[in-house]
Formats: C-alpha cells, sequence, structure tokens
C-alpha cells in the first residue's frame, strides 16, 4: 500500500542553524502538506502546496520557513533560522484532492538545542 | 478563529463495548469532516471520512455527521484493548489545511 515517507526520523540541531526536512508523497498525489505537533499539543497545519506553488499557509508559518519540491518526488521543509519553540515532531501529508482525505507520514522529531 | 473541540478525557471503556467520542465544529460552512488515530508518539492514521450528514460505516467505526447542530462523532463497535489511543477530529480550515481538535484520549479496560 503506498505511504507517505519522511528523513530523517530524529534530527538534531542547535539554535540558528538551517535544517531541511524531506518528504515523499503518494506517487500520484498532487496536493502536499507540513504540519508540526508540539509535545502533548495538537496537530497544527502550517502549510499546503499545489502545483508548485502555496496555495494556503499559516500564521505559524512565517519567513524562516520555506516548502519547495526539488524534483518529481521530494517535498522539503526548510526552517532557517531554528528556534528552541521549533522543537517539535513534523508530519507530512498528501491527498488527491482539494479538502479531501490526507495521509500522513510517520513524522520527523526535531529537537533545537 | 476556527476551532474544533473534542472532550480531552481520558474515557474509559471496556472491552466489547461501545466507544462515543464527539466532536464539534465552529465553521458552519465546513464540508468535510475527518477522524484519525494517533498512538502515542506515532502519526495520525486516518480511520474514517465523512462528508454528508448521516451515518458513514466501515467496520467496526461509524462516523456520524450532523451539520445543522455542527457535531460530528464516531462510533467504535466491539471496542478491542488496540483501540486504545487518541483520536483526532480534523475539518479543513479555509481550503484544504486541516485544524484538528486536541483529541480525545480513549483507554479500553480488558
Amino acid at each position: 500500500e503506498p505511504e507517505v515517507t519522511q528523513t530523517p526520523s530524529h534530527q538534531v540541531t542547535q539554535m540558528g542553524q538551517e535544517v531541511i526536512l524531506r518528504c515523499v508523497p503518494i506517487s500520484n498525489h498532487l496536493y502536499f502538506y507540513w504540519y508540526r505537533q508540539i509535545l502533548g499539543q495538537k496537530v497544527e497545519f502550517l502549510v499546503s502546496f499545489y502545483n508548485n506553488e502555496i496555495s494556503e499557509k499559516s500564521e505559524i508559518f512565517d519567513d524562516q520557513f520555506s516548502v519547495e519540491r526539488p524534483d518529481g518526488s521530494n517535498f522539503t521543509l526548510k526552517i532557517r533560522s531554528t528556534k528552541l519553540e521549533d522543537s517539535a515532531m513534523y508530519f507530512c501529508a498528501s491527498s488527491d484532492g482539494v479538502a479531501d482525505e490526507q495521509f500522513f507520514g510517520p513524522g520527523t522529531r526535531l529537537t533545537v538545542l | 478563529q476556527k476551532e474544533v473541540e473534542q472532550n480531552s478525557g481520558p474515557l474509559s471503556v471496556p472491552e466489547g463495548a461501545i466507544a462515543s467520542l464527539n466532536c464539534t465544529y465552529s465553521d458552519r460552512g465546513s464540508q468535510s469532516f475527518f477522524w484519525y488515530r494517533q498512538y502515542s508518539g506515532k502519526s495520525p492514521e486516518l480511520i474514517m471520512s465523512i462528508y454528508s450528514n448521516g451515518d458513514k460505516e466501515d467496520g467496526r467505526f461509524t462516523a456520524q455527521l450532523n451539520k445543522a447542530s455542527q457535531y460530528v462523532s464516531l462510533l467504535i463497535r466491539d471496542s478491542q484493548p488496540s483501540d486504545s489511543a487518541t483520536y483526532l477530529c480534523a475539518v479543513p480550515i479555509q481550503a484544504d489545511g486541516l485544524t484538528f481538535g486536541k483529541g480525545t484520549h480513549l483507554i479500553i479496560q480488558p
């Protein structure tokens, strides 16, 4: 069964460093998403991406964040200068339609020291 | 601010009984609704989607939607210990980014 994959599973970085989180969405899906979940809190939407551009973003997704689809399979989230409060699980998701079922990857645990 | 509300629990249900999970949402214009299951330390796993008023059944799971009252529920029949998890209700925000509730922690007692 097709699934969303994410790498790395755990990333440790120093405050102020740049990190890139990687995702491979389900192959025939066209809509891609990033969410984050701070420990003990709810899952929060960051950004959606369709047709090589951002279609929607939340207030959390400020200028420190960017997304890219560098090739036909990968979808990345870059955090330019990490802060302590960026420590969270980051989930990638994909779907084949707007407001359709979204399937989540296993997540990347980001720890900022 | 568009909100999705759930009782955080824990909700404790004996094995074999029916677990009933509820969710309310603030945006009257919402058209699609999703239930996810999340085990501790894992990612959300899609359980059910529902788009129309009424019931939708899939195996031991039934989703119920009442748009007039702005609530959606999930019933789990013949509850098993493996159903013990946090159940997340999710609704698309403006376009397709999902707003999640805080989740209901369900415990199935053997």
